[in-house]
Parts: C-alpha cells; sequence; structure tokens
C-alpha cells in the first residue's frame, strides 16, 4: 500500500489566489510527521511546512498552511495569493517516528502552475 | 552558510562504467541519505547512513555502493550492476529544526544528474 498518495498530477492556479493541493497517507504508527516540499525546476528540495500527528492546531508559514485532517488521514497544502514563483512540484511526505530511521515516505508530487 | 553540496551537477557515463556522485556537507549532522528521482516519480531511498563507518540499504540499494569514512560526506557509486542509473539524485542529510521534538527536518542538496549513453 502506498504510505503517501498525491492524487493530482497537475494544477493550475491564477495568480494572487489560493490553491489547495491534497495529500493523503496511511499509516498505523500513532507518532508520525507531515512534511510538504517544493521542488522548483532546478531540481532541488525546499521544506515548506510541519505537522506532527499530536499538533492540535494546523501549521502555518506564511502563505503556506497545512489543512491536518487526521480521521480522514489527509494533509493537504493550502497555499495563500499564489505568486509566479510558486510553480514548481510538490511533494508530500511523512515520517513514521516510531520505525525510526529518520526515513520519509515521498507522494508522485503535483505540479503546480501559476497563470499570470 | 551552511548546506550540501552535490556534484556533479551533470554526469554523463557509458554503459559498464562505475560513476561516483559526490556529496558534502557542513551542517554537522549525522544522519546522510542518497534518493533517486524518476521522470513522474517521488523520491526513492538508495542507502542511509546514521553515523561514520554505518550505513544501510534503502528501498533500491541495487547496483549501488556507499562509504560514509567522515561525517561530511557521503559518496554513492553507481556500478555497471545498475540496469536503469540514467535518474536525478539527491543527497539529503537531517537535523533538528528545534521548534518541535521530532521535526526533523531533511536538508537536501541541489542534486545530480546522471545519463546513461
Amino acid at each position: 500500500a502506498q504510505k503517501i498518495t498525491q492524487t493530482q498530477p497537475g494544477m493550475f492556479v491564477q495568480e494572487k489566489e489560493a490553491v489547495t493541493l491534497d495529500c493523503t497517507y496511511d499509516t498505523s504508527d500513532p507518532s508520525y510527521g507531515l512534511f510538504w516540499y517544493k521542488q522548483p525546476s532546478s531540481g532541488e528540495m525546499i521544506f515548506l511546512i510541519y505537522q506532527g500527528s499530536y499538533d492540535q492546531q494546523n501549521a502555518t508559514e506564511g502563505r503556506y498552511s497545512l489543512n491536518f485532517q487526521k480521521a480522514r488521514k489527509s494533509a493537504n497544502l493550502v497555499i495563500s495569493a499564489s505568486q509566479l514563483g510558486d510553480s514548481a512540484m510538490y511533494f508530500c511526505a511523512m515520517r513514521e517516528y516510531q520505525t525510526g530511521a529518520n526515513n520519509l515516505f515521498f507522494g508522485t508530487g503535483t505540479r503546480l502552475t501559476v497563470i499570470p | 552558510d551552511g548546506g550540501i553540496t552535490q556534484s556533479p551537477k551533470y554526469l554523463f557515463r557509458k554503459e559498464g562504467q562505475n560513476v561516483t556522485l559526490s556529496c558534502e556537507q557542513n551542517l554537522n549532522h549525522d544522519a546522510m541519505y542518497w534518493y533517486r528521482q524518476d521522470p513522474g516519480q517521488g523520491l526513492r531511498l538508495i542507502y542511509y547512513s546514521q553515523i561514520v563507518n554505518d550505513f544501510q540499504k534503502g528501498d533500491i540499494a541495487e547496483g549501488y555502493s556507499v562509504s560514509r569514512e567522515k561525517k561530511e560526506s557521503f559518496p554513492l557509486t553507481v556500478t555497471s550492476a545498475q540496469k536503469n542509473p540514467t535518474a536525478f539524485y539527491l543527497c539529503a542529510s537531517i537535523g533538528d529544526r528545534g521548534y518541535e521534538s521530532g521535526a526533523n527536518v531533511l536538508t537536501f542538496g541541489a542534486g545530480s544528474r546522471l545519463t546513461v549513453l
């Protein structure tokens, strides 16, 4: 079974509008963390935001927020006021803390295109 | 500035040749990782190392080898046994962001793109 599922291969958003990128996860580990990374065309992976499984509130980092719905096992990324520089691949990832190794399981990604 | 340096950025290899991708970090991180990325796919773990002189196989270790003689360095060798080595390779290390226990954030290098001719 896939640990992380991103069902949107590509998304388009108008500049200055908000966009939601979907992510669902599968784990039986009670202690886990969810991450979002941005990968521009240059290829490097840029950390955006983190949500722990025990966090009561949704994480926010500037224009990024994570809509964490634990019962549904979803961790959608919301980007507000989209900018042209937001055009990139976005990856959702999960770490299971009790299984150790600090490994992150990645989804297949969503390509976001911001339209002027 | 602290970070992870990967070299070379682009590499071409003939079939049957071994090549080594360099990964150096000055973040003082203990754990280092190598991932492979193919078009339209996420990242798959090749090898990881939690500490100097120790490393473990990831999900797709066949055809690859690593060493960890120094904390700062974790080179990856793509051997001739790797059947389809053309891919984008990312090196990463992990450190604590400090704002929440367990929130270890994987920091990535800029990547190395290997093409087999």
